[in-house]
């Protein structure tokens, strides 16, 4: 099992550009989510999805939109990149309920100049 | 804003010390209190779910408690090793599937 997977690893945008951050994962977990991580804060929650076609949001929202089309897979998209959106942004998944941990993903470094 | 503190924010101990960290969340609304191992370059790594006032978890040299009345948890690493630098996060679940996550608190163990 690969278990949390994100695309891409590093990313460079201009100011108003847009991009989707891909999260796939391989063990068939009902809820995935979306943290941005900024120095001196921690992992802060952007939107989330309790499952296949359903989507929730999180403490940080704005300017993110996110898709759940397939159970596998929960995409981040930026519309229009802002400097303030230079982050770190994890992917995480975990079985559905709240007696299981979540599954973190390696993490995509990005930033808007 | 739910604010979910971890004190100390780091720590240098010594090899073969046993040390220990607090996470401070709210208590209304608790679903669940996870802590993660989050070592540098590398993604958290979970170490404990709690759900029920008075939990006592352990693993190893790991072992966490939870009060969810007064809203704290104990995170305790007994004889500490320079494989246990890391940094500890601590989450607060809320109803609803939302997890609150603390800055961290930096281990260091010098040998």
């Amino acid at each position: 099992n690969a278990g949390v997977t994100q695309t891409p690893k590093f990313r460079v945008l201009k100011t108003g550009q847009s991009m989707t951050l891909l999260c796939a994962q391989d063990m068939n977990h009902e809820y995935m989510y979306w943290y941005r991580q900024d120095p001196g804060m921690g992992l802060r929650l952007i939107h989330y999805s309790v499952g296949e076609g359903t989507t929730a949001k999180g403490e940080v929202p704005d300017g993110y939109n996110v898709s759940r089309l397939k159970k596998q897979n929960f995409l981040l998209g930026l519309e229009s990149a802002a400097p303030s959106q230079t982050s770190v942004y994890f992917c995480a998944s975990q079985p559905g309920g709240s007696i299981y941990e979540q599954y973190f993903g390696p993490g995509t470094r990005l930033t808007v100049t | 804003i739910l604010n979910v503190e971890q004190s100390p924010q780091s720590l240098h101990v010594q090899e073969g010390d046993s040390t220990n960290f607090t996470c401070s969340f709210p208590s209304s609304n608790f679903y669940a209190l996870h802590w993660y191992r989050w070592e540098t370059a590398k993604s958290p790594e979970a170490l404990f779910v709690m759900t029920l006032n008075g939990d006592e978890k352990k693993k190893g040299r790991i072992s966490a408690t939870l009060n969810t009345k007064e809203g704290y948890s104990y995170l305790y690493i007994k004889g500490s090793q320079p494989e246990d630098s890391a940094t500890y996060l601590c989450a607060f679940e809320r109803a609803g599937n939302q997890f609150y996550f603390g800055t961290g608190t930096s281990l260091t163990v010098i040998p």
